[in-house]
């Protein structure tokens, strides 16, 4: 099942605007947080939001955790061309008692252009 | 240098004969996992292993088997790929599990199946 559903899909902006994407999710979750994909590369971890945290920063990367929404945004500040990459959310899911707490689950992703 | 290593990164096969990619993690991870990523579906979890000896479905795992008799490898089986298993395939490890814990991604391998 997927839990985590981004939008927008796709995003085109220009160099030096914000970007801003969102994920939302249907259960419970112990932790979100966010990746980046090169071209079909392999993910790479960005920032990790607790389920008890509102708001977390990381450089030019801001996310935020509704949980009474059941959802989060990234906003990616000042983009640059080099920003340019797929972005996805990753949920682990609370109280999984009926597996071994291993599952973790990843949204569609959202593509970001950013132009020169 | 810390990594997770995949091979191999491209593969082309055809139907009904058995392959094996295989993952290795130099960080001494307990948790490994299996995923598949399509077009306009994201990642989605194939199998997991929590620890050495103890594997897990995710929520793709039909056609596929794992194993994890080290800790530092985790092949992906495909007894009979069918073409619905053309995808592109990638290996995490993290020390303990997904809560919490940035996960290490391989490069990936990409899969056709004819």
């Amino acid at each position: 099942s997927q839990q985590g559903e981004e939008d927008p899909q796709a995003l085109s902006i220009q160099e030096g605007e914000n970007a801003t994407m969102n994920c939302s999710y249907k259960t419970s979750i112990n932790n979100l947080q966010w990746y980046r994909q090169n071209s079909g590369r392999g993910l790479v971890h960005l920032i990790l939001i607790r389920s008890n945290e509102r708001e977390k920063h990381s450089g030019r990367l801001r996310v935020t955790l509704d949980t009474s929404k059941k959802s989060s945004s990234l906003l990616i500040t000042a983009s640059r061309a080099a920003d340019t990459a797929s972005y996805f959310c990753a949920t682990d899911e609370a109280y999984q008692i009926y597996n071994q707490g291993g599952k973790l689950i990843f949204g569609q992703g959202t593509e970001l252009s950013v132009k020169p | 240098e810390a990594q997770v290593t995949q091979n191999p990164r491209y593969l082309i096969t055809v139907t009904g004969k058995k392959l094996t990619v295989t993952c290795s993690q130099n960080m001494n991870h307990e948790y490994m996992s299996w995923y598949r990523q399509d077009p306009g579906l994201g990642l989605r979890q194939i199998y997991y292993s929590m620890n050495v000896e103890v594997t897990d479905k995710g929520d793709v795992p039909e056609g596929y088997k794992v194993s994890r008799k080290e800790k530092r490898n985790f092949p992906l089986i495909l007894e009979s790929p069918s073409p619905n298993q053309t995808s592109l395939y990638f290996c995490a490890s993290s020390p303990r599990g997904p809560r919490g814990e940035t996960q290490y991604f391989g490069p990936g391998t990409r899969l056709l199946v004819l």
